[in-house]
């Protein structure tokens, strides 16, 4: 079955670096991505990974290791709205053509002054 | 805004009760994916339309149903509610379900309360 692990929480002081990370197992492998939602509104995208290695998106970085089922979000510079919960999700590809993705329970970032 | 639209944005009902969720997807996107997100749990995938025809299922009960029609908007029926039925839920579409980068946009979402 599917299983996607990330932290509850982080917190972090404005303008650092911090990292997010999560591991999964899954079957039908077809990309991982990173969504930001803050409370009560839509999650938006950040990050897409489906080959190994590192992603780099202005602040935001994603890195993939598929052999070990891991991925980081890295963020920069932080900012105060970046305090959100970030989405690990792993996308799985369904035998009938459709998609399948499958979201982690979310990391609570919350950065301070 | 990310173009797909929900209505309503609040929906309160009691036990029992059926309802309708509508989502509008992006103009050209063909794919349509049905979440729900309660308080207590992370996003659950419910279901997956791609041009009309369902194309993935994941943890959605015998209760719910959903359905794409030919203008693309999709409905999320849900039915013989219960109170763990109350949630915020999602809808978000794509632009086709084959290819290795198609992020999903997400509508406002209906938050449903059953009282």
């Amino acid at each position: 079955g599917q299983n996607i692990d990330q932290p509850t929480e982080m917190t972090a002081t404005e303008g650092a670096i911090v990292q997010i990370n999560c591991t999964y197992q899954t079957s039908g492998f077809n990309g991982l991505f990173w969504y930001q939602q803050h409370a009560g509104e839509a999650p938006t995208f950040l990050s897409y990974n489906v080959l190994d290695g590192l992603e780099e998106k202005g602040r935001f970085s994603s890195f993939l290791s598929r052999s070990k089922g891991y991925s980081y979000l890295l963020l920069k510079e932080l900012q105060m709205k970046d305090s959100a919960s970030y989405l690990c999700a792993v996308r799985e590809r369904t035998n009938t053509g459709g998609f399948k993705t499958i979201f982690g329970a979310g990391t609570r970032l919350f950065v301070k002054a | 805004d990310s173009g797909v639209t929900q209505t309503p944005k609040h929906l309160i009902t009691a036990t029992g009760q059926r309802v309708t969720l509508r989502c509008s997807p992006r103009s050209g996107d063909l794919s349509v994916y049905w979440y729900q997100q309660s308080l207590d749990q992370g996003l659950q995938f419910l279901i997956h339309y791609y041009n009309g025809e369902e194309r993935a299922k994941g943890n959605i009960l015998e209760r719910f149903s959903a359905q794409q029609f030919p203008d693309l908007h999709s409905e999320l029926n849900l039915s013989s509610l219960e109170l763990g039925d109350s949630a915020l839920y999602f809808c978000a579409s794509s632009t086709r379900t084959s290819g290795t980068y198609n992020e999903q946009f997400f509508g406002p979402g209906t938050r449903l309360t059953v009282l």
